[in-house]
């Protein structure tokens, strides 16, 4: 089936440090989704992109989409011990399709 | 409150015996999903449902079943066939399925260990 690969596994940072986190997929995607799940909890959304090249912002994330819609990127400024957790990508290949692939995750620590 | 119950948040079994997960949600949504969690791993799609009385294989299908009688509820069974059910389960639900708006809600999840 189709695959988006999310790099990196881990990354540890100090706190202040900036993150950053892809996903690549092979194929052209109809849209792409952000997620975070803390430690012990469940995924939350954060952000859907739509458009070929779209950049959207909250507060310290930026989010991207690659101008041919084949990955996508969150970049944290600065970050803070409440960042900690892992972000998953969701890719929908198809709106047709009826589910979205997701990316096995970025799992971010932050040294205080 | 809206959004998703997942029951129960912990489930110890035997091996060799069914197990059903509910999952619960009253936003009114037509799309409902299961995926399962293993260890520093991601999402694996079980099965979705897109209306009620349908559903579709993920990924992940073997060992598991599903029903969708009500739009409400959209239970999972994890069956003595599944070869290794110990994993964090995921309930989910969206508006359209697949389409721009479809933000994806999850339950808090099952954690389900065989012994």
């Amino acid at each position: 089936g189709q695959q988006v690969m999310q790099i990196p596994q881990y990354q540890h940072v100090q706190e202040g440090e900036d993150f950053t986190t892809y996903c690549n997929s092979s194929t052209t995607l109809s849209n792409i989704q952000w997620y975070k799940q803390r430690p012990g909890g469940h995924p939350v959304f954060l952000i859907q992109l739509v458009k070929s090249g779209e950049v959207k912002k909250q507060k310290r994330l930026t989010f991207q989409f690659g101008e041919a819609k084949k990955n996508s990127s969150l970049h944290i400024t600065a970050t803070q011990t409440t960042d900690v957790g892992t972000y998953f990508c969701a890719a929908l290949y198809n709106t047709n399709a009826g589910k979205s692939t997701f990316g096995d995750g970025t799992t971010l620590t932050v040294k205080p | 409150d809206g959004g998703i119950t997942q029951s129960p948040k912990y489930l110890f079994r035997k091996e060799g015996q069914n197990v059903t997960l509910s999952c619960e949600q009253n936003l009114n949504h037509d799309a409902m999903y299961w995926y399962r969690q293993d260890p520093g791993q991601g999402l694996r799609l079980i099965y979705y449902s897109q209306i009620v009385n349908d559903f579709q294989k993920g990924d992940i299908a073997e060992g598991y079943s599903v029903s969708r009688e009500k739009k409400e509820s959209f239970p999972l069974t994890v069956t003595s066939a599944q070869k290794n059910p110990t994993a964090f389960y995921l309930c989910a639900s969206s508006i359209l399925p697949g389409a721009n708006t479809g933000e994806l809600f999850f339950g808090e999840g099952s954690r389900l260990t065989v012994l």
